[in-house]
């Protein structure tokens, strides 16, 4: 069964500076899909950033990038220039391909210091 | 265009009773999916529903139940409910299509078991 592994219960970082997320997978699997999804208090889930394995290219979505390690199976989140409204919960979720599932690792909590 | 609607947000049920949750997938969505979360599972796949057929479950008693509707809506039942069965019931939908398009998730019904 595929885990994903979210090591840092939570980090903090002051606005405006950089901040970086792990998250570790494990899977048989050559073909995937992995996210990053941020859950503020409101609840919602909400996607940040999408990245296919079978691409090399990291995935850019503004402020947000990933570094994505395939060997390493290594999924790591970028926050630049972090602001306010970033503060939540941070998920890193991956997905099969020929699947709907999502697994889910424990999180990680940012707060942002201004 | 619409987002993922749940409803109700909020229920206070006693433990023996049953429940239905209730999602309405963003329209051409036809893929829903549903998620318990709890602070000591974390995010958890229930089971998913394509075009009125389950088409993949997690590993849940069979108290925890679905439908869905040729409308694509889906409603999630949990009978003889139990103190852990209180968590936040998140629902999500996507094209179903198996593609790289993500799952789109609503506020969430959150259940209290007393």
């Amino acid at each position: 069964a595929q885990t994903v592994t979210q090591s840092q219960p939570e980090m903090s970082v002051q606005e405006a500076e950089t901040v970086t997320l792990s998250c570790t997978y494990d899977t048989s699997e050559s073909d995937y899909y992995l996210f990053w999804y941020k859950q503020p208090p409101s609840r919602q889930m909400i996607l940040v950033i999408r990245q296919e394995a079978y691409k090399q290219q990291n995935a850019t979505e503004n402020r947000f990038s990933v570094n994505f390690q395939k060997a390493a199976k290594s999924f790591s989140l970028k926050i630049s220039d972090s602001q306010l409204g970033d503060a939540a919960m941070y998920f890193c979720a991956y997905r099969d391909f020929g699947n709907e599932k999502l697994t889910f690792g424990t999180g990680t909590r940012l707060t942002i210091i201004p | 265009k619409a987002g993922v609607t749940q409803t109700p947000r909020y229920l206070i049920k006693t433990r023996g009773q049953q429940v239905t949750l209730s999602c309405s997938p963003i329209s051409g969505h036809r893929s829903v999916s549903w998620y318990q979360q709890t602070p000591g599972q974390g995010l958890q796949f229930l089971f998913e529903y394509f075009s009125e057929t389950q088409r993949n479950k997690g590993n849940f008693p069979g108290r925890f139940s679905g439908r869905q509707f040729s409308n694509s809506r889906s409603e999630m039942n949990v009978s003889t409910l139990e103190l852990g069965d209180s968590a936040l019931y998140l629902c999500a939908s996507s094209l179903g299509d198996y593609s790289n398009q993500p799952q789109h998730f609503g506020d969430g019904t959150r259940l209290s078991i007393l």
